[in-house]
């Protein structure tokens, strides 16, 4: 059965930054686009970054480009995203999935809190 | 940017009694290998969603086939045709913006704002 399961949340001051990882099981990871997809308390789903299946192309939303980073590494099954200068909007619950458009996976989120 | 609109985002149902949701975009959504990369998830309170319908009609295998969904150009609809009570959640439409997998576009996904379905 095809899985992912997030880590590495937490709460942070503005400004800080965190690292968030997804490990993956049950399929070839290597195949795979991958994208963060998160969701504010209370509120609905905001695609975050996606990084193609090889890692030539990664996508940003507006709202983190140049912050956040998206990166994949096949030989550990990992997926991560390096979050820098956190702001109060980044507080969300963070999903990893597993896909470009077909997002079929998700894992069970990890808790990202940014505040003072 | 696309912009999708679900109605109702509140929907009391009562059980055994069928339900609908509507997902409508500001532009048509055909892509130009002819597929709409338009999907339905389902949020059960407390969990992360789940993809519950792909391209617009197509169930994922753990779906009950009361569950259908509809559609084309800009106006989809998801449809049970029987709710039961484990059918309680979040609904959302999500869009891949043309084009898909290759080139994108900015931005490339979409999510409607959700219909929250419970029990009248």
């Amino acid at each position: 059965e095809a899985q992912v399961v997030e880590s590495g949340g937490g709460w942070v001051q503005p400004g800080e930054s965190l690292r968030l990882s997804c490990f993956a099981s049950g399929f070839i990871f290597k195949y795979h686009w991958m994208a963060w997809i998160r969701q504010a308390p209370g509120k609905g789903l905001e695609w975050v970054a996606h990084i193609k299946e090889d890692t030539t192309e990664t996508y940003y939303a507006d709202s983190v480009k140049g912050r956040f980073t998206i990166s994949k590494d096949d030989a550990n099954n990992a997926l991560y995203l390096q979050m820098n200068s956190l702001r109060a909007a980044d507080t969300a619950v963070y999903y990893c999935v597993r896909g470009g458009w077909e997002l079929d996976v998700w894992g069970q989120g990890t808790t990202v809190t940014v505040s003072s | 940017d696309v912009v999708l609109t679900q109605s109702p985002l509140s929907l009391p149902v009562t059980l055994g009694q069928p339900a609908s949701i509507s997902c409508r975009s500001s532009q048509s959504l055909v892509y130009r290998d002819g597929n709409i990369y338009l999907n339905w998830f389902q949020q059960r309170p407390g969990q992360s969603p789940r993809r519950l319908i792909y391209k617009v009609s197509n169930r994922d295998s753990w779906v009950p086939d009361r569950f259908s969904g509809s559609g084309s150009g800009t106006d989809f609809t998801l449809k049970i045709s029987s709710v039961e009570a484990e059918d309680v959640g979040v609904y959302y439409c999500m869009v891949c913006i043309t084009p898909c997998n290759g080139l994108m576009q900015w931005p490339p996904f979409t999510f409607g704002p959700g219909t929250k379905l419970d029990i009248k």
